[in-house]
């Protein structure tokens, strides 16, 4: 089975600075898909960024970016220019591949990391 | 809007009881999901469907039982309501293919007392 963690209950930033969540995973599939979610205190799940593992090249999204390190199995999101909205549980989560169906597994997620953003 | 929407967003109820909570979604996708988020905020997957068949189905008490209608439904009922079901519970959808991300509901904060 596959698993994800987040090593970081809770980080803290100043506004302005940049930031770096730390994610792992576990698995024995070679295509899969991985995901950073953020829940505010609205409870919302908004997706963040998206990492194909079939891809080098480090996915971008304005002020959030992934450093996916597949041999290490490795997938950390950094967010740049942190502000205040930014504040929120940081969830990172995996996605099998298998063709058509293997979707249905849906998530596996980590715990989840805490952002702080002090002003 | 295009979303997924579920309600109620609060339920409130007593030990015992018999409750529902109801999914819908317009995004056009063929996959639905439930997803219990603790007071740890940790996310567990209980049950998926895809195109109306039950695909996963975790280690989750019989007293919960999803029901889909159709593709854009997944209701979930709860019998005998215990304490320890208090939690968050999302919906979500997706297409099945894997790089196809989960869009959720806002979430059902339910309290059992």
């Amino acid at each position: 089975a596959q698993t994800v963690t987040q090593s970081q209950p809770e980080m803290s930033v100043q506004e302005a600075e940049t930031v770096t969540l730390s994610c792992t995973y576990d698995t024995s599939e070679s295509d899969y898909y991985l995901f950073w979610y953020k829940q505010p205190p609205s409870r919302q799940m908004i997706l963040v960024i998206r990492q194909e593992a079939y891809k080098q090249q480090n996915a971008t999204e304005n002020r959030f970016s992934v450093n996916f390190q597949k041999a290490a199995k490795s997938f950390s999101l950094k967010i740049s220019d942190s502000q205040l909205g930014d504040a929120a549980m940081y969830f990172c989560a995996y996605r099998r591949d298998q063709g058509l169906g293997g979707g249905a597994d849906g998530l596996t997620f980590g715990k989840g990391t805490h952002l702080i953003i002090q002003p | 809007d295009t979303a997924v929407s579920q309600t109620p967003k609060y339920l409130v109820t007593q030990m015992g009881n018999d409750k529902s909570i109801k999914c819908e979604q317009n995004l056009g996708h063929d996959t639905m999901y439930w997803y219990k988020q603790d007071s740890k905020k940790f996310l567990k997957i209980m049950f998926s469907y895809n195109n109306k068949e039950l695909i996963i189905n975790e280690t989750v008490p019989n007293r919960f039982s999803p029901k889909s209608p159709d593709k854009a439904h997944l209701n979930l009922h709860i019998n005998s309501l215990e304490l320890g079901d208090s939690a968050v519970y999302f919906c979500a959808s997706s297409h099945v293919t894997g790089n196809s991300p989960l869009h959720f509901g806002n979430g059902t904060r339910l309290t059992v007392t």
